[in-house]
């Protein structure tokens, strides 16, 4: 079974400085890792996905992550927030071998201050 | 495409009664997932189908909970009796490879 850990319950940064969410997982097997964004009152989006290959995903929005295997960290990034990155962001991991199933983490609430 | 569509968007009942919450997939989807997300539990997957199959309902809380998916295009997450913890947003999910697509959620609130 796998699991995710968000550091950040909460994250305040000011626009147009830089952010991360830190994310960090567990499993025994090779998996698949996402990161997806809530707005108030919608569901979840992806932001981006690494399924194998280059360990520097980029994203939607500006947004980039890093898979780092052997720190078993999936870090999400933006050079520049903008006030509408105000939001929710999940990490996420599955088994590549079964990748249907999805295990979310807590979440990170990234407030941007204007 | 409309994407994942769901009803009704906000349902609020009286403890005991049944509930029956919907959920139409993206046309082509062969995965649909039922989740529920509380601020104490975060988001927990309840149940998913493939092919209008379920292939894994441990997620389901106890036996209030039923889910169904009599075709491609309709599920249907019943709760009877319900009760206060029952209160969530509950999001339908489909998926036809890696990526889920979610729909906006039931705002349930038992009283």
């Amino acid at each position: 079974a796998q699991s995710v850990t968000q550091l950040d319950s909460q994250v305040p940064v000011f626009e147009e400085a830089p952010v991360e969410l830190r994310c960090n997982y567990s499993s025994s097997v090779s998996v698949y890792l996402f990161w997806y964004v809530q707005y108030p009152n919608q569901g979840l989006q992806l932001l981006l996905k690494y399924l194998s290959g280059s360990t520097l995903v980029k994203g939607i929005n500006g947004f980039e992550a890093e898979f780092n295997k052997s720190q078993t960290s999936f870090h999400l990034r933006k050079p520049s927030v903008h006030i509408s990155d105000t939001a929710e962001y999940f990490c996420a991991v599955s088994d590549s071998g079964g990748y249907q199933k999805v295990t979310f983490g807590i979440g990170t609430k990234l407030q941007v201050i204007p | 495409d409309a994407g994942v569509i769901q009803s009704p968007r906000h349902e609020v009942t009286e403890m005991g009664q049944e509930v029956t919450l919907r959920c139409k997939p993206i046309s082509g989807h062969d995965y649909l997932f039922w989740y529920r997300q509380t601020m104490m539990r975060g988001l927990e997957l309840l149940i998913y189908f493939n092919n209008n199959v379920p292939i894994d309902d441990s997620g389901m809380p106890e036996d209030r909970f039923s889910a169904k998916m009599p075709n491609a295009s309709f599920s249907t997450l019943k709760i009877q009796p319900s009760e206060p913890r029952d209160s969530a947003v509950y999001f339908c999910a489909s998926s036809q490879q890696t990526q889920q697509y979610f729909g906006p959620g039931t705002r349930l609130t038992v009283t």
